[in-house]
């Protein structure tokens, strides 16, 4: 069965310095996809970034960029220049990508990350 | 921008008793799936829905829970006879597609079982 290692419960990281959140996953498919979900105290999960695991080049979105290391089964997150609104619980997740996946993701436990101003 | 809304955002039940989440997905998403957050522990899938049928459940989504799509627009999670462990944060989500296309998530209903 799949799984999703966050092996950081917590984080902190100096307003406008950068943080690297990590995630590792267990898988024998070849295709899938990787998220990183933020959850903010309003509690609704918000998509950050996404990676195709066919895709060697690693995923950016403005100031969120990936390091996707497929032989290691890694996908790790770095969020430069932080601001206090990336505070937030952060949550890798995988999911399959077959004709019959209908797209149940699987989730690591979740980084608190804390920015200090 | 279109959103998915869950109702009610908090629920106290007594152990024992039936609840009903209410979801409504985006409206021209097929896929629907509702999953669970206990408190301090991962988000867990309970299941998918799609085509007015359940797609896939996970283990523990038993004869305890039960979906489903009364109309056009609304989704439900029922549980009957409810237990303490129940007690979670139960996301709702929806997707035009299946496979790695971006699941949008609801704020959650937290469900409290005394």
């Amino acid at each position: 069965a799949q799984t999703v290692t966050q092996s950081q419960p917590e984080m902190s990281v100096q307003e406008a310095e950068t943080v690297t959140l990590s995630c590792t996953y267990d898988t024998s498919e070849s295709d899938y996809y990787l998220f990183w979900y933020k959850q903010p105290p309003s509690r609704q999960m918000i998509l950050v970034i996404r990676q195709e695991a066919y895709k060697q080049q690693n995923a950016t979105e403005n100031r969120f960029s990936v390091n996707f290391q497929k032989a290691a089964k890694s996908f790790s997150l770095k969020i430069s220049d932080s601001q206090l609104g990336d505070a937030a619980m952060y949550f890798c997740a995988y999911v399959e990508n077959y004709g019959g996946s209908q797209g149940n993701l699987i989730f690591g436990k979740g980084t608190k990350l804390s920015v200090k101003p | 921008e279109p959103e998915v809304t869950q109702t009610p955002s908090h629920q106290v039940t007594q152990m024992g008793q039936e609840v009903i989440l209410r979801c409504v997905p985006i409206s021209n998403h097929l896929y629907f799936y509702w999953y669970r957050q206990i408190l301090g522990q991962k988000v867990e899938f309970l299941v998918s829905f799609y085509n007015n049928e359940i797609s896939e459940k996970s283990e523990i989504f038993d004869d305890q829970f039960s979906v489903e799509r009364p109309d056009g627009s609304n989704f439900t999670l029922k549980i009957r006879s409810t237990k303490l462990e129940d007690s979670a944060m139960y996301f709702c989500a929806s997707s035009d597609l299946g496979g790695g296309t971006e699941a949008f998530f609801g704020q959650g209903t937290r469900l409290t079982v005394v």
